[in-house]
């Protein structure tokens, strides 16, 4: 079984619906994140999360707001979808040492109409 | 803030032959660097990363990088690619001092061709 799971793994919605993603993770890891992708920009950071008591904004927070329910799961959710919040989701997760590795998801593809 | 610039967006290169990306950032303090891997419908893994010590640093799949401070360069280098290399590469820093946030570059997606 995958160590990070996302769901959806796609996701079609329409302008100014609700949707949340979710991600779980069996690593054991204090610390998880939320990135979007876009074609051209690399991965863009929109919140992150060191325990389930703290939540971090990122650099592209406006418009998205989580929700960090246990150690295990870290959930994203658009309030009103736009069509520019379409992109290719990621969450990860790191244990909270120097230089670790972060641990990525499989991603959830979603399409805002 | 720290940036990261990857100065190639598409390389395509043959079966075999040798490959390097390309990786450049800004940082007024001490940062650690990475490149992770992305292959095609799947998340992000790491290739490899410098922390410290020696500037030569050997990933997964024959990769390896060269972390230059006086250019300010991370570029990842594999002398013989292969057709399953096909995928996207993210170079990375985050901060020495800090909430080990990553900072990635615009990735450079890599095309093996026979």
């Amino acid at each position: 079984d995958a160590d990070v799971t996302q769901t959806p793994r796609n996701r079609i919605t329409k302008t100014g619906k609700r949707i949340m993603l979710e991600c779980s993770q069996t690593k054991g890891h204090d610390r998880m994140y939320w990135y979007r992708q876009d074609p051209g920009l690399g991965l863009r950071l929109i919140y992150y999360s060191f325990d389930v008591k703290d939540i971090n904004k990122g650099e592209i927070s406006d418009g998205y707001s989580v929700s960090r329910q246990a150690q295990a799961k870290f959930s994203l959710s658009l309030e009103s979808a736009i069509p520019n919040q379409t992109a290719l989701y990621f969450c990860a997760t790191s244990e909270g040492l120097k230089g670790e590795t972060q641990y990525f998801g499989p991603g959830t593809r979603l399409l805002v109409l | 803030a720290q940036s990261v610039t990857q100065l190639d967006s598409q390389v395509p290169v043959f079966e075999e032959a040798p490959v390097e990306l390309r990786c450049n950032y800004s940082s007024s303090v001490s940062v650690y660097l990475f490149w992770y891997v992305q292959y095609p419908n799947q998340g992000l893994q790491l290739l490899l990363k410098y922390l410290s010590g020696s500037t030569l640093v050997k990933g997964i799949n024959g990769f390896e990088a060269e972390f230059n401070k006086s250019q300010t360069s991370f570029h990842l280098r594999k002398p013989s690619v292969h057709i399953s290399d096909t995928a996207e590469y993210f170079c990375a820093v985050s901060i020495i001092q800090g909430a080990q946030k990553l900072v990635f570059g615009q990735g450079t997606r890599l095309t093996i061709n026979p």
